[in-house]
C-alpha cells in the first residue's frame, strides 16, 4: 500500500497521559499536514511541514501538541497531558509541492481520552 | 474567521437519480474549491477540484459548479450509485506557503436502493 499510513488506527488514554500518533506520507510527498476532525465536522487543520520545516501552526495547537518530522519523510503528534477535549479523530496527510491541489489523507487516528 | 459551511446536513437519494450538494464560502480570496469524500472510519478522499477562475469543471460522473457572485459551489453526481454514501465536504484552497484545506461540516448523502 503506497499511501498516506497512520498509526496507530485508535487509541484510548486516561486523561493526563501523553499519546504520541505515527504518520508515514506517500514517499515522494514534500508536504505533510496534520487535521483534527470531531464527530459531524470538517477537519480542522493543526499544522504543516514541508520536508522537516514546520511552516505553519494553528491557533488550535496548544502549548500541549507538539509535531516533529525529523528527516522529512515520517511526522509524529505528540499530545501531552491529555484532556477529554482531546478526543477527536487526527488525520494526517501529504502533497507534492507546488501546483498540486490534491491531498492523500490517511485513515486517521482516533483518540478517546477518558 | 472565514469558513466553509454547507447547506444541508443529510441529502436521502433513490439509486440511479441525479445527486446535488450545495456549499456556501465567505473566503473571496481562495484559490481553488475542493470536495472531498469520506467513508465511514476512512480519510477524506480528493474528488474534483475547480479553480476559482472558473465556473464549471466536470468529471467521472462528477460536476462542480462555482458561481462567485452568491459565492456557492455545488457537487453534482450523476446516476448517484450505493457506493457514493458517504459523508461530502467542500473545502477552500488558498496557494500561499502551506496550502492547507479550510474545511466546512459535511453533508451526508444516503442512496436508497
Amino acid at each position: 500500500d503506497t499511501g498516506v499510513s497512520q498509526n496507530p488506527r485508535h487509541k484510548i488514554t486516561k486523561r493526563g497521559q501523553n499519546v504520541t500518533f505515527r504518520c508515514d506520507p506517500i514517499s515522494e510527498h514534500n508536504r505533510l499536514y496534520w487535521y483534527r476532525q470531531t464527530l459531524g465536522q470538517g477537519p480542522e487543520f493543526l499544522t504543516y511541514f514541508q520536508n522537516e520545516a514546520q511552516l505553519e501552526k494553528s491557533r488550535l495547537l496548544s502549548d500541549r501538541f507538539s509535531a516533529e518530522r525529523p528527516k522529512g519523510s515520517f511526522s509524529t503528534l505528540e499530545i501531552q497531558r491529555t484532556e477529554q477535549g482531546d478526543s477527536a479523530m487526527y488525520l494526517c496527510a501529504s502533497s507534492l509541492l507546488r501546483g498540486h491541489t490534491e491531498a492523500f489523507f490517511g485513515q486517521g487516528t482516533r483518540l478517546t481520552v477518558v | 474567521g472565514e469558513s466553509v459551511g454547507l447547506h444541508l446536513p443529510t441529502l436521502s437519494v433513490q439509486e440511479g437519480d441525479n445527486s446535488i450538494i450545495n456549499c456556501a464560502y465567505s473566503n473571496s480570496a481562495s484559490d481553488y474549491f475542493i470536495w472531498y469524500k469520506q467513508e465511514s472510519g476512512k480519510g477524506p478522499q480528493f474528488i474534483i477540484d475547480i479553480r476559482s477562475n472558473m465556473d464549471k469543471r466536470q468529471g467521472q460522473r462528477v460536476t462542480v459548479l462555482l458561481n462567485k457572485t452568491v459565492k456557492h459551489l455545488s457537487l453534482q453526481i450523476a446516476a448517484t450509485q450505493p457506493g457514493d454514501s458517504a459523508v461530502y465536504f467542500c473545502a477552500e484552497l488558498q496557494m500561499d506557503s502551506s496550502y492547507k484545506l479550510i474545511f466546512g461540516s459535511g453533508t451526508r448523502l444516503l442512496v436508497r436502493p
